[in-house]
């Protein structure tokens, strides 16, 4: 049973590009998650979405930033017109349900 | 937003050594979670503990939850370097969602 993946694994934009990142939850969990992990600091929850719903996205900046998971497909988190300081590992984990969440293994957004 | 205060932030110590690991908070959570990160990767579960007063062991690991559930330990008995790394402790809000809030980590350090 395949983990939760995301890619890519490390991405490199320009100021002003757009940033795509995306997450295939595990097999049978219709629950997704997304945090964020500054330098320097613990991760923060942005965004809760279940199946073409957002269901929480009290910590998605006001701007820029958006997240969806599709009936097909995987959940993506977009960020428009980046900027350095939204250079930070993203992590994605899925649930079955309630309490246990498991996490992929990140995407790295490095803004130059 | 529930905060979850975790110590201590380092931790170096030689093989064969106990050690205890505290997440607390005033919040109450509906469970906790605890997490291991290896660099450049995404958090790896180790354990989630759900009701108040529950012991979980896992090998030399024990994770307790407060009975309360604001507050958890982790205890490792004999310490080996393998132990060596990033340990998270993230607690669910209560409420729809279950929003994992962490704690800012402990680096741990065993020295053979």
């Amino acid at each position: 049973n395949a983990g939760v993946m995301q890619n890519p694994r490390h991405l490199v934009r320009r100021r002003g590009q757009e940033a795509r990142l995306r997450c295939s939850p595990m097999k049978g969990h219709s629950h997704v998650y997304w945090y964020r992990q500054l330098p320097e600091e613990g991760l923060k929850f942005m965004v809760y979405l279940q199946k073409e719903n957002i269901i929480d996205e009290s910590g998605m900046p006001k701007e820029r930033f958006s997240a969806e998971f599709p009936k097909e497909g995987p959940s993506i988190l977009r960020i428009q017109q980046v900027v350095r300081g939204d250079s930070a590992a993203y992590f994605c984990a899925s649930s079955p349900g309630r309490d246990t969440q498991y996490f992929g293994p990140g995407t790295r957004l490095t803004v130059l | 937003t529930q905060l979850l205060e975790q110590s201590p932030q380092f931790l170096s110590i030689q093989e064969g050594e106990n050690l205890t690991v505290y997440c607390n908070s005033s919040s109450v959570f509906s469970s906790l979670q605890w997490y291991r990160q290896e660099p450049g990767e995404g958090p790896v579960l180790l354990v989630t503990v759900v009701t108040g007063g529950e012991v979980k062991k896992l090998k030399r690991l024990t994770f307790q939850f407060g009975d309360a559930r604001k507050d958890s330990s982790l205890h490792i008995t004999a310490a080996q370097p393998g132990d060596t790394g990033l340990y998270l402790c993230a607690g669910a809000e209560m409420g729809y969602g279950n929003k994992l809030v962490f704690g800012a980590g402990t680096i741990l350090r065993v020295k053979s």
